[in-house]
């Protein structure tokens, strides 16, 4: 596709459950972000891919968060047993300089 | 460290009427790039614009424009003759240097804007 897409758009999880997210971005972009937006909050950096290397995971909460890349394109963001404060929407980014990220539509994550 | 703020939680208006966001940022970079996005209901974050820190040029693109300035580090957008689809929250966004050239962007909170027919 011409954009980044992201799914599932929306996920219900109870506390407690594991989640995945996936991103698929633009293709050919090297760069790819994850970022998490809280209700009425700009986002905020999660972890960072460069191709298939993870170079900067400084913004991931706790070691429940895990970010893969494995063949350098789509990327799966893992949340282990979930928590409220976990509710939030994730976005995902790419981009092939620093012209410019381009942001998919996000995931809406709800943890009851 | 790099921080970004939108001291306008919320501002409402007549449509047609002209509004400028406010956008206050802090980095000790030398070299680094300002970004505007728009959030429509939707959600997806829509670009707008970038600028380089070394081009202080203000720039209009039809009913947009943005004032740069870096002496009092601020980087203002406004929206003339403002319409109901300008309705949206607008982000300003400031690149942080990651390894290897990479640019993570750091955002404000936000300002929320409703255009009222």
């Amino acid at each position: 596709g011409a954009g980044v897409s992201q799914s599932p758009r929306y996920k219900v999880a109870k506390r407690g459950q594991d989640v995945a997210l996936r991103c698929d971005p633009i293709s050919g972009h090297v760069s790819l972000f994850w970022y998490q937006q809280a209700l009425g909050q700009g986002p905020e950096f999660l972890t960072y891919f460069q191709n298939e290397a993870q170079l900067d995971k400084s913004g991931l909460p706790s070691d429940r968060f895990f970010a893969e890349r494995p063949e350098g394109s789509v990327s799966t963001l893992k949340i282990q047993r979930t928590q409220q404060e976990d509710s939030a929407v994730y976005l995902c980014a790419s981009s092939l300089s620093a012209r410019g990220q381009f942001f998919g539509p996000g995931t809406r994550l709800t943890v009851l | 460290a790099q921080k970004v703020t939108q001291a306008q939680t919320e501002i409402s208006v007549v449509e047609k009427e002209d509004v400028t966001l406010d956008c206050v940022y802090e980095t000790r970079d030398t070299t680094y790039y300002l970004f505007w996005y728009k959030q429509p209901p939707s959600g997806e974050l829509v670009f707008l614009i970038r600028r380089n820190s070394f081009d202080e040029q203000n720039e209009i693109s039809g009913r947009y424009s943005w004032n740069f300035q870096k002496s009092t580090s601020s980087f203002n957008f406004t929206i003339t003759a403002s319409q109901v689809v300008d309705s949206a929250v607008y982000f300003c966004a400031l690149s942080e240097r990651v390894v290897q050239g990479a640019q993570k962007l750091v955002f404000g909170q936000g300002t929320r804007l409703t255009i009222n027919p």
